[in-house]
């Protein structure tokens, strides 16, 4: 699985928009990309996939670029309980469908 | 009830002791995983299953065994440990298909001393 590149933290504003970049430059073309987060040390939670078409559903939107070298998780309206760290993983959608969690972006979201 | 369930949350024990670390879920998932967290090395996969009578190594199986005693339980097994197997541990459930997200348990906190 290709490796991605995430910055180490991040903040924003509540009620701001949150853009969290990944850059997965060795990213092949059967590659998905994935985004989790986990509050403090609870169990990570999934957020959004998607291999080369933007998508979005009701916890956030990612932007992937055309060359799919790098993306974006975009929170439209960051609250107090989005302060985690957001995993931004590639994979093969293939059976095995091991995740290879990096050390993520830890998002402060801030009053 | 949580969907994945881990026993125990929270565990010290003493080098060379035999651990078991249990999971269930009741999601009806085939697929069960198991990955172990450390500060600042994101998750790593240590075991998975797919059904009952598949067991796969993940990237860091050495000094762990695992039981799939049923579709719904999964138990990850420490015989003898040692203290850098001091972390936290988590239990996923997805199911069948290559896509799709990950469920997971709420951790098990494993101390050795």
């Amino acid at each position: 699985d290709a490796k991605t590149t995430q910055p180490t933290s991040m903040d924003c504003a509540e009620g701001r928009a949150a853009n969290l970049p990944c850059n997965h430059s060795t990213i092949s073309g059967n590659e998905y990309v994935y985004w989790y987060r986990q509050i403090h040390s609870q169990g990570p939670q999934y957020i959004i996939h998607g291999l080369k078409n933007n998508e979005t559903n009701e916890m956030a939107s990612l932007i992937i670029t055309e060359d799919r070298k790098s993306s974006t998780l975009i929170l439209p309206h960051a609250t107090l309980r989005d302060t985690a760290v957001y995993y931004c993983i590639v994979r093969v959608l293939d059976s095995s469908y091991k995740l290879i969690f990096g050390s993520g972006t830890r998002l402060l979201v801030r009053p | 009830d949580a969907d994945v369930t881990q026993t125990p949350r929270n565990r010290i024990t003493k080098t060379g002791k035999r651990i078991m670390l249990e999971c269930s879920q009741t999601k009806g998932h085939d697929r069960m995983y198991w990955y172990r967290q450390d500060p600042g090395l994101g998750l790593r996969l240590i075991y998975y299953s797919f059904d009952v009578k598949d067991i796969n190594k993940g990237e860091i199986s050495d000094g762990y065994s695992v039981s799939r005693q049923a579709q719904a339980k999964f138990s990850l097994s420490l015989e003898s440990a040692i203290p850098n197997q001091t972390a936290l541990y988590f239990c996923a459930t997805r199911e069948q298909g290559d896509a799709g997200e990950l469920f997971f348990g709420e951790g098990s906190r494993l101390t050795v001393l």
